[in-house]
């Protein structure tokens, strides 16, 4: 089955940037979309089709996409940023949906 | 505003059945897709499966395959995530979330406690 593929952790200082990738095969034809999720809370939407941002999520947050990797970029990390990300995108059919296993990103 | 409203925790014994309810509001129910996210405690998220409330279509995950079915009551805005033949290891937070236009998962309900313990 399809997988999509981050590093279980990520650590930055406050004030750096962090970035976090997931590697998919699948990537250069299904949009790929990033969560964050706070300890008791359900996942929040941060990014969408690879690069948008919805409102309310804050500027410091963005997205790419390079070929088989999409990357969630986090400029001037806060406190507020730690937190597990998601990605998810489909598989190349786009009839299933796929979750990455989740990077814990912890701010020093 | 707009939000989903998940039914509250679950205790079940081994081989029951749980059925999940999630109630759409502030937003037309039939107009998005709902799916179903499960996250064991301390894992990752697993997409279930979905449902477009309109038509009642639904496509689900290969490992759900006939243990999971979708339905809804458009006269509730609501819809329910039955799982069946429970194990120890469906022990999870379910989550319902809405499908936007964009394809994201732009509001997800509070989530669910599903115990499987005998």
């Amino acid at each position: 089955s399809y997988e999509l593929t981050q590093p279980p952790s990520v650590s930055v200082s406050p004030g750096q940037t962090a970035r976090i990738t997931c590697s998919g095969d699948a990537l250069p034809k299904q949009y790929a979309y990033w969560y964050q999720q706070k300890p008791g809370q359900a996942p929040v939407l941060v990014i969408y089709k690879d690069s948008e941002r919805p409102s309310g999520i804050p500027e410091r947050f963005s997205g790419s996409s390079s070929g088989t990797t999409v990357t969630l970029t986090i400029s001037g990390v806060q406190a507020e940023d730690e937190a597990d990300y998601y990605c998810q995108s489909a598989d190349s059919s786009g009839a299933s949906v796929v979750f990455g296993g989740g990077t814990k990103l912890t701010v020093l | 505003q707009v939000q989903l409203v998940q039914s509250g925790a679950e205790v079940k014994k081994p081989g029951a059945s749980v059925k999940v309810s999630c109630k759409a509001s502030g937003y037309t129910f039939t107009s998005y897709d709902i799916n179903w996210v499960r996250q064991a405690t301390g894992q990752g998220l697993e997409w279930m499966g979905w449902m477009n409330p309109n038509s009642g279509n639904t496509g689900y995950a290969q490992k759900f395959q006939g243990r999971v079915t979708m339905t809804r009551n458009t006269s509730i805005s609501t819809a329910y995530m039955e799982l069946s033949s429970l194990r120890s290891e469906d022990t999870a937070v379910y989550y319902c979330a809405r499908k936007d236009i964009e394809g994201a998962f732009d509001i997800w309900g509070q989530g669910t406690m599903v115990t499987v313990s005998s």
